[in-house]
């Protein structure tokens, strides 16, 4: 079945850049996403990336896919202590609902 | 900014009640969704509809109901609450189409004592 991994957590200093990856197993995703969750909120899209793209820039963020390796990266650029959120990799298979990885949590450092 | 709503956003409640978590979406999406997320952060997918009077089980069982009478109202009911039903609850939608981008609303925080 389709899995989606993510590791757990990351820490970084503010102004570094971070970088939060992602594998997935079934090769035949359309679309991969990234959301965020801030505390007592629900997820927000953060970005996303069609399959046969191998990258997606949109101001501070960065996603790269390697489809050969079904790994999908994100890439904030300046982390800011505002960054400091759950963030989430899900694919999209088709029509059925997406799947999501466990999430990753990011701390930022001031 | 999404326009999907959850109500109540927080509820304490006893052993054995009746509840009904409120989900509603006004941008005419076919699709909802229910997820329960651990304090751990996982999400699981408990409940789905893909259209009016269409509703589906999803990977993580549970022993709560919906209905989607409405397209744009997604109710979900647990008959007699317990314990482990304390977690937070997602409701989202989507609209079928190539990006299938899941909206999310902003939770229900779910305490049973």
């Amino acid at each position: 079945g389709e899995d989606v991994e993510q590791s757990l957590f990351l820490s970084v200093r503010e102004g570094d850049s971070s970088v939060i990856n992602c594998t997935y197993t079934d090769s035949s995703s359309t679309y991969l996403y990234w959301y965020k969750q801030e505390p007592g909120a629900g997820l927000q899209l953060l970005t996303y990336i069609f399959s046969n793209m191998d990258m997606k820039q949109d101001q501070r963020l960065t996603v790269l896919l390697n489809k050969k390796d079904k790994h999908l990266s994100l890439r904030i650029a300046d982390t800011q202590t505002g960054d400091s959120a759950i963030y989430f990799c899900a694919e999209s298979i088709g029509n059925t609902p997406l799947v999501f990885g466990k999430g990753t949590r990011l701390s930022v450092i001031a | 900014e999404a326009d999907i709503y959850q109500t109540p956003r927080y509820l304490v409640i006893g052993t054995g009640k009746k509840i009904t978590l409120e989900c509603s979406q006004t941008m005419g999406h076919d699709k909802m969704y229910w997820y329960q997320q651990d304090p751990g952060m996982e999400l699981h997918l408990i409940h789905y509809s893909y259209g009016v009077n269409s509703t589906e089980k999803g990977d993580l069982s549970s022993e709560s109901t919906v209905s989607r009478i409405r397209t744009e109202h997604f109710p979900l009911t647990l008959e007699s609450a317990r314990p482990s039903h304390t977690s937070q609850y997602l409701c989202a939608s989507s609209e079928t189409g190539r990006v299938n981008e899941q909206f999310f609303g902003p939770g229900t925080r779910l305490t049973v004592l």
